[in-house]
């Protein structure tokens, strides 16, 4: 199993500001992973962090408004860029196991933006 | 079409209820299938993996029909702290990139 600390737990930030959401890893991982759940809603896929390389982004999603760094193997951020309130919401980072087993999940981030 | 579709839910049932979800994915290639719980507020905990061959782990019991491109859980005898959002997950390829569906919320009174 693999041990994540994300931070911060949770921020309340203004509109047009950007926060950077840390991952770290209690050990090295190919793949992470950056989810968004919105109020009542499930995780929704925004990228997959590789190291070495530059993220990979999924539909509705660019790196403009969510760059993502991945310094190495136990480390990534995402920021949030020029909020506004629909960016409310919590974020999740995540690393797989290995293939074909089960995700990890650090605590989340919850974000509201004013 | 949603990629992954579950039971919208709510399900309210009494404690030692039998309660079933079911889960349906599109794409024919994926390739790893999972039960996730999320207790409100937290992150979402694997719950079980899913196999061809079904698997039970004490009061729950998860199968995966490839056929007809769905997934199921069961539980059984329902503790109040089974109340909780039911996840279901696919991955595609040969890594952990995973799908969710919308969730289920099961509320278990006593």
């Amino acid at each position: 199993s693999a041990v994540i600390s994300q931070k911060p737990s949770r921020d309340i930030c203004q509109r047009g500001t950007s926060l950077t959401i840390q991952c770290q890893v209690d050990s090295q991982v190919t793949m992470m992973f950056w989810y968004r759940q919105q109020p009542g809603q499930s995780l929704t896929l925004i990228a997959t962090a590789n190291q070495g390389s530059e993220a990979t982004y999924e539909s509705g999603f660019v790196i403009d408004k969510f760059p993502i760094s991945r310094p190495n193997l136990t480390f990534s951020t995402l920021t949030v860029s020029n909020m506004s309130p629909e960016d409310s919401s919590i974020y999740l980072c995540s690393v797989d196991g290995g293939l074909n087993t089960e995700a990890f999940f650090g605590q989340g981030t919850r974000l509201t933006v004013v | 079409r949603k990629e992954v579709e579950q039971d919208p839910g709510p399900f309210n049932v009494p404690e030692g209820a039998t309660v079933a979800f079911n889960c349906t994915y599109s794409n024919s290639a994926s390739q790893s299938f999972f039960w996730y719980r999320q207790d409100c507020r937290k992150e979402p905990k694997l719950l079980m993996s899913v196999y061809s061959s079904g698997n039970e782990d004490g009061r729950f019991t998860a199968q995966l029909n490839r056929a007809s491109q769905y997934i199921s859980l069961l539980i059984r005898d329902s503790k109040l702290s089974d109340s909780a959002t039911y996840l279901c997950a696919v991955t595609l390829g040969g890594y952990n990139k995973l799908i969710f569906g919308a969730g289920t919320r099961l509320a278990v009174h006593p």
